[in-house]
């Protein structure tokens, strides 16, 4: 059966760091790119980064460019996304998704059930 | 960066009626377009990919229309289980992946 259980989100002050992990389980972890999704409380679906199966390509909104780094470690089936100077407008529920049912990176057609991030003072 | 318009924001149907939502590109997307159906508390489900193919399980009252820079979905017998939030995708021209705002199917 096929998992994707992200973790590592909570409650952080503005400036600070964080980082959330999503273990994934039922498939060949190297062989798919991974995705960050993310939604503000009450608002719609942003793109965040996505990241090649080998993990040599790396893509990232312009919100997020240059604080956040996406990564994956195929020995731990474990993808991660390293949140640096977070800030109000960071607060969101974040899912890890995937294309898993055809070819290329994209629709993504599987998505973990989110860990909530806020951002607060 | 390709902007994907919504609308209605909000559609109030009653339940076994017919419901059209539509999202608009900014530029043509070819048929790389995706919808998304969420419900509170949940992940998003991929209903509609390629801009007409339904994915895996969805059922046939879900339908997709559209090339280039308009589309539709449509639902043609509302049931009690089909009132969402709903987004549509583009997956053509990235990054940025981006999606539209939603549009909210409530009970009239």
């Amino acid at each position: 059966e096929v998992q994707v259980l992200e973790s590592g989100g909570g409650l952080v002050q503005p400036g600070e760091s964080l980082r959330l992990s999503c273990a994934a389980s039922g498939f060949t972890f190297s062989s798919y790119a991974m995705t960050w999704v993310r939604q503000a409380p009450g608002k719609g679906l942003e793109w965040v980064s996505s990241i090649s199966g080998n993990g040599v390509s790396t893509y990232y909104a312009d919100s997020v460019k240059g604080r956040f780094a996406i990564s994956r470690d195929t020995s731990k089936s474990t993808l991660y996304l390293q949140m640096n100077n977070l800030r109000g407008e960071d607060t969101a529920v974040y899912y890890c998704a995937l294309r898993l049912g055809g070819n290329g990176w994209f629709p993504i057609d599987y998505w973990g059930q989110g860990t909530l991030v806020t951002v607060s003072s | 960066e390709v902007v994907m318009t919504q609308s209605p924001a909000t559609l109030s149907v009653s339940p076994g009626e017919r419901a059209t939502l539509s999202c608009r590109a900014s530029q043509s997307v070819s048929s790389d377009l995706a919808w998304y159906q969420q419900k509170p508390g949940q992940a998003p489900r991929l209903l509609i990919y390629g801009a007409s193919t339904r994915a895996t399980g969805i059922p046939a009252r879900f339908s997709g229309n559209g090339s280039g820079t308009e589309f539709t979905l449509t639902i043609s017998s509302l049931q009690s289980e089909d009132f969402a939030v709903y987004y549509c995708q583009q997956y053509n021209n990235w990054p940025p992946l981006t999606f539209g705002g939603g549009t909210k199917v409530e009970i009239k």
